[in-house]
């Protein structure tokens, strides 16, 4: 039963241009969700989180949007770079219980220049 | 600052034996975990020690043990090696609190023959 979930494997996308990526999740307790980006060879490096209270945050080039009913989270990244080809992959923490997080099965980015 | 270091980085094992592999940070972290990544499956907690000297089983405990030898240690042990624990282990490494972003080693790739 897969509690985060992100439905594509895969996108490609123009430099300069929008990247959307996308995360669904079940569960209703949790508390922050997490954005991590992976390179080839390379552990998982954070890139942005948010609170269950908030629907945005921001950060430079990367947007993270929070529809609570749809239970559903998305990171924007504008304008996309070539290096921000990489695996991203989302996490959601449960509340209350310190740093215990589920990741989704991770979405392959690639910009293409 | 070295961050959080994986010793080995690569392992092949026969069918049966066993191995520790082993994780170090140099952030003064209270918490530490130790995942898996497999294709199509995202990351999966195996085991995490929220403190030193307590440790607590994640999704996908069973074939694992682990230690928490001190601080800046936490160890995983895999006593009788099978070809279904063919995977990437990544140890991580948080301070606490909220979101309680975590900080990954490069991983060790093992393979089980």
């Amino acid at each position: 039963d897969q509690q985060v979930k992100q439905n594509s494997p895969s996108l490609s996308v123009q430099e300069g241009r929008i990247s959307i990526l996308n995360c669904d999740y079940t569960n209703s307790m949790f508390d922050y969700f997490l954005w991590y980006k992976k390179y080839p060879a390379e552990g998982p490096t954070f890139l942005i989180s948010i609170s269950s209270i908030k629907d945005k945050n921001e950060d430079g080039r990367f947007t993270v949007f929070l529809n609570k009913s749809a239970k559903h989270l998305s990171l924007h990244i504008v304008p996309s770079q070539p290096g921000d080809s990489a695996v991203y992959f989302c996490a959601a923490r449960y509340t209350g219980n310190t740093g215990k997080l589920i990741f989704g099965q991770g979405t392959t980015l690639q910009v293409k220049p | 600052n070295a961050g959080v270091t994986q010793t080995p980085k690569f392992q092949v094992l026969k069918t049966g034996q066993s191995m520790t592999l082993q994780c170090a940070q140099d952030m003064n972290h209270n918490s530490m975990y130790w995942y898996r990544q497999d294709p199509g499956m995202g990351l999966r907690l195996i085991y995490y020690s929220a403190s030193e000297g307590t440790t607590d089983k994640g999704e996908v405990p069973n074939g694992y043990n682990v230690s928490r030898l001190n601080k800046r240690e936490f160890s995983l042990r895999l006593e009788s090696a099978a070809p279904s624990q063919t995977s990437v282990y990544f140890c991580a490494s948080s301070e606490g609190g909220a979101p309680d972003e975590q900080y990954f080693g490069p991983g060790t790739r093992l393979t089980v023959t």
